[in-house]
Formats: C-alpha cells, structure tokens, sequence
C-alpha cells in the first residue's frame, strides 16, 4: 500500500530533550516536506526537500532541522525543543514539483507532540 | 509567503443546503490545489486546477480557478453529513517548491 509513515503519533517531552520524528515513503517520490498546524494559523511548512541531499527552509524552519540521506526518509529533528513547538506535525511527499497534476501531496498521519 | 486567504473560516448548515468556499490571493498561483482535512487524519488531496477560468467537477463538488489565476472556490451543492471536516486551498510558490497553505473552513453538515 502507497503510503506516508510517520513515527511516534504521539509524543510528549520536556523542554530541551533532543528528539526525531521519522517520516518514510514507499511511493519513491522525490519531494517531502514538513508542515506543522496550529489552531488559528493553519499548515504551515518547515522544510522540505526535492531529492537527496538537498533541502529548503520554509515558512517557519526555525528550532529545526532536517536531512535527507535517503530518498525515502524525512527526519524531522528538534534539537532543544521548546513549548512553542508543540503541535500537530504532517509529512508528505509528492512525486513531482511545482503544482502540476502529478504534484499530488500524499500525507502523513500526523505527530502530536507536546513540549512541557 | 504568497498568502491564501480563505473564507469563512467556519460554516455549519443543514443536509441539503448549498454552500461555497472562496480562497483569495494577491498572488497569481500557476495551480491553486483543495485538500480536505478529517479530524486525526492528514489533508487528502481533492483537486488540482491549473488554468484561468477552469471548473472541475468531483459528484457534488464544483471548483472554479478564477481567470486571474489569483483565487478559487469550492461550491457543494446539497452537502451531507460526510462532507464534514476542514477544507483547505494551497498553492505552490513562485519557484515551484514551497507549498503555501490557506488557513482552512471548518464545515460541519448536521442531518
């Protein structure tokens, strides 16, 4: 089954504590992207990537970061979380770029994380 | 940050009832994208319209891009209870890569 996987679904840490959300696709697509969504100010992107080895900041990349070794896997990396970071986290990925009918963002099923 | 904006932000009508959801830029998009939203779920992806002035039609749902390329709407024509969730509009950056996202409409069908 095509699909976006992302682990833990929830997580609940203190401030400071180093963690990693995986995000893996089975699809070979060649971009990923993370997004976080917050009540009252929607998805709005972290990161994301258009092949191995090369990766973007987006709207809001600030406390993270990312890496992409391989073109099936995202990680999403908080270094020292803070409690502004906690929130709703989607990865996706799509087989193309730019908004063309086989830019399709397939998603994941979310990660709530919590930073106390 | 091409901004998307989308109202209203929440409806709530009655099964059968007609609605429409407008998502507006100051930006020209080369494609404006609808994504619905169920809650615990990750956005699924309804329709993709590329051309000025295109309308698509998904059974109830029509979506409309507007000539100017600068907004688009989504009408649902006699809503049931299982188009219930949160409605979002995007479109891709200038250069092709950033995925901006409206804010959403929570749309709750009651029977």
């Amino acid at each position: 089954e095509a699909q976006v996987t992302q682990n833990p679904r929830y997580l609940i840490t203190v401030t400071g504590k180093k963690l990693t959300v995986t995000c893996s696709q089975n699809m070979n697509h060649e971009y990923m992207s993370w997004y976080r969504q917050d009540p009252g100010l929607g998805l709005r992107q972290i990161y994301y990537s258009m092949n191995v080895e090369v990766t973007d900041k987006g709207d809001v990349p600030e406390g993270y970061k990312v890496s992409r070794k391989e073109k099936r896997n995202f990680p999403l990396i908080l270094e020292s979380p803070s409690p502004n970071q906690t929130s709703l986290y989607f990865c996706a990925s799509s087989h193309g770029l730019g908004g063309g009918p086989a830019d399709t963002q397939y998603f994941g099923p979310g990660t709530r994380l919590t930073v106390l | 940050t091409q901004l998307l904006e989308q109202s209203p932000q929440f409806l709530s009508i009655q099964e059968g009832e007609n609605l429409t959801v407008y998502c507006n830029s100051s930006s020209v998009f080369s494609s404006l994208q609808w994504y619905r939203q169920e809650p615990g779920e990750g956005p699924v992806l309804l329709v993709t319209v590329v051309t000025g002035g295109e309308v698509k039609k998904l059974k109830r749902l029509t979506f409309q891009f507007g000539d100017a390329r600068k907004d688009s709407s989504l009408h649902i024509t006699a809503a049931q209870p299982g188009d219930t969730g949160l409605y979002l509009c995007a479109g891709y950056s200038n250069s092709g890569y950033a995925l901006n996202f409206g804010k959403g409409t929570s749309l709750l069908v009651t029977p």
